[in-house]
């Protein structure tokens, strides 16, 4: 079964300063990976994807992911983290027909 | 409006009640998802369809029903209630590409 794991449960950055959140994944074959983001009593907002082709993925809100193959890794980034990123972050990976979801990471980011 | 809505938003019951959420998207996605989110699991699939009148079970899905007899509407059915689905419950679609787009969840509390 295809698998992805968030070692973080938490992550706290200062405004201003870069974000990265971590995930690894666990496929056979290779891997469609995706990056929601949840605010408060929200539903889950797609954020980005990897399906195959550049090693850097852009996506919604200034956020970005790095593909790294050699170390099975999907980090979230983003270079500049707002107030307003605060949030639970959740990395999925595609096993059909469905996703698969890490245990999520919440993100606080202090003014 | 355009998007994916669940109903209700929020509901409370009593162990061994039924109980029904609704789910109805408006794009006439094939793929359909129920999930439910607690706490340290991130999301569980509990059911899943792939075209009205065809649905097969997720993960988790005991205690659970669900049909489609319309490609547009979910519904999920706790056929007796348990307090072990207190939960927050996502329903979910796709179309042909692999990305699901989510409603705003149903928080459920069994007494």
């Amino acid at each position: 079964a295809q698998s992805v794991a968030q070692p973080e449960d938490q992550v706290n950055v200062a405004e201003g300063n870069p974000l990265t959140v971590k995930c690894t994944y666990s496929v056979s074959g290779n891997p469609y990976l995706f990056w929601y983001v949840q605010y408060p009593n929200r539903g889950l907002q797609f954020l980005l994807k990897y399906i195959t082709g550049d090693n850097l993925v852009k996506g919604s809100y200034g956020f970005e992911a790095e593909f790294n193959k050699s170390q099975t890794s999907f980090h979230l980034k983003k270079p500049s983290a707002l107030v307003s990123d605060s949030a639970l972050y959740f990395c999925a990976v595609r096993d059909p027909p469905q996703l698969s979801f890490g245990a999520g990471t919440t993100v606080t980011v202090r003014a | 409006d355009a998007g994916i809505t669940q109903s209700p938003r929020y509901k409370i019951t009593e162990t061994g009640r039924q109980v029904t959420l609704m789910c109805h998207q408006t794009w006439s996605h094939s793929y359909m998802f129920w999930y439910r989110q607690d706490l340290g699991h991130g999301l569980r699939l509990i059911y899943y369809s792939a075209a009205a009148d065809i649905t097969d079970k997720g993960e988790v899905p005991d205690g659970y029903v669900v049909s489609r007899s319309k490609t547009e509407n979910f519904p999920l059915t706790l056929e007796s209630a348990t307090r072990s689905q207190t939960s927050v419950y996502f329903c979910a679609s796709r179309e042909r590409t692999d990305t699901q787009y989510f409603g705003p969840g149903t928080r459920l509390t069994v007494l």
